[in-house]
């Protein structure tokens, strides 16, 4: 079964410095690879995705994600934090079969103006 | 397009009563995922359907859960009885092939709050 590891449950960027948030999968076969964006009292919305094309990828709201097979990982980054990218981050990855996806724990970022 | 449709979006009831939650997924998707989100254990998987077929609720946490899927365009799920621990927010999300790596879309889901 896939495992996804979130490091740091908060991150904390000042307004226009680079957003990073690390994620970290496990499997002997690169999955799909997912992050979604929640905002308070809403679900969640992709931002983007990993289905073993190109490594990096670009996916909404400036955000982008680079698949790294060696370190399996799939850290997501911003070049520049906006007030309104402050929510909670989820990484998930998509092992095949019958399994759902699973999720990592979240990471809440915090945006300081 | 019309996203996910969770009903209602918010449910305070007491213990032992019968809570029914409620989803349309989008139109064409196959597959349908009920989750459930605490800030103790995060996001989890309770059930998943495939072409209205259950296909695996391990993630059911016990008997008081059920979930239903009659047809392509209506799924619930349903908690009887209710206990206050089941308290959290439940997300309804459907897929087309999501083992061809195709997302999930997630609906703004069920604040359940149980007295």
């Amino acid at each position: 079964a896939q495992s996804v590891t979130q490091l740091g449950s908060h991150v904390s960027v000042s307004e226009g410095a680079l957003v990073l948030l690390r994620c970290n999968y496990s499997s002997s076969v690169p999955p799909y690879l997912f992050w979604y964006v929640q905002y308070p009292n809403q679900g969640l919305q992709l931002l983007l995705k990993y289905t073993s094309a190109a490594t990096l990828v670009k996916g909404i709201n400036g955000f982008e994600a680079e698949f790294k097979k060696s370190e399996t990982s799939f850290h997501l980054t911003k070049p520049s934090a906006h007030m309104s990218d402050a929510a909670e981050y989820f990484c998930a990855a998509y092992g095949g079969g019958a399994d759902g996806l699973t999720f990592g724990k979240g990471t809440h970022l915090i945006i300081q103006p | 397009d019309a996203g996910v449709i969770q009903s209602p979006r918010h449910e305070v009831t007491e213990m032992g009563q019968e809570v029914t939650l409620r989803c349309k997924p989008i139109s064409g998707h196959n597959s349908l995922f009920w989750y459930r989100q605490t800030m103790m254990r995060g996001l989890e998987l309770l059930i998943y359907f495939n072409n209205n077929v259950p296909i695996d609720d391990s993630g059911m946490p016990e008997d008081r859960f059920s979930a239903k899927m009659p047809n392509a365009s209506f799924s619930t799920l349903k908690i009887q009885p209710s206990e206050p621990r089941d308290s959290a927010v439940y997300f309804c999300a459907s897929s087309f092939s999501p083992g061809d790596g195709q997302p999930q879309h997630f609906g703004d889901g069920t604040r359940l709050s149980i007295l």
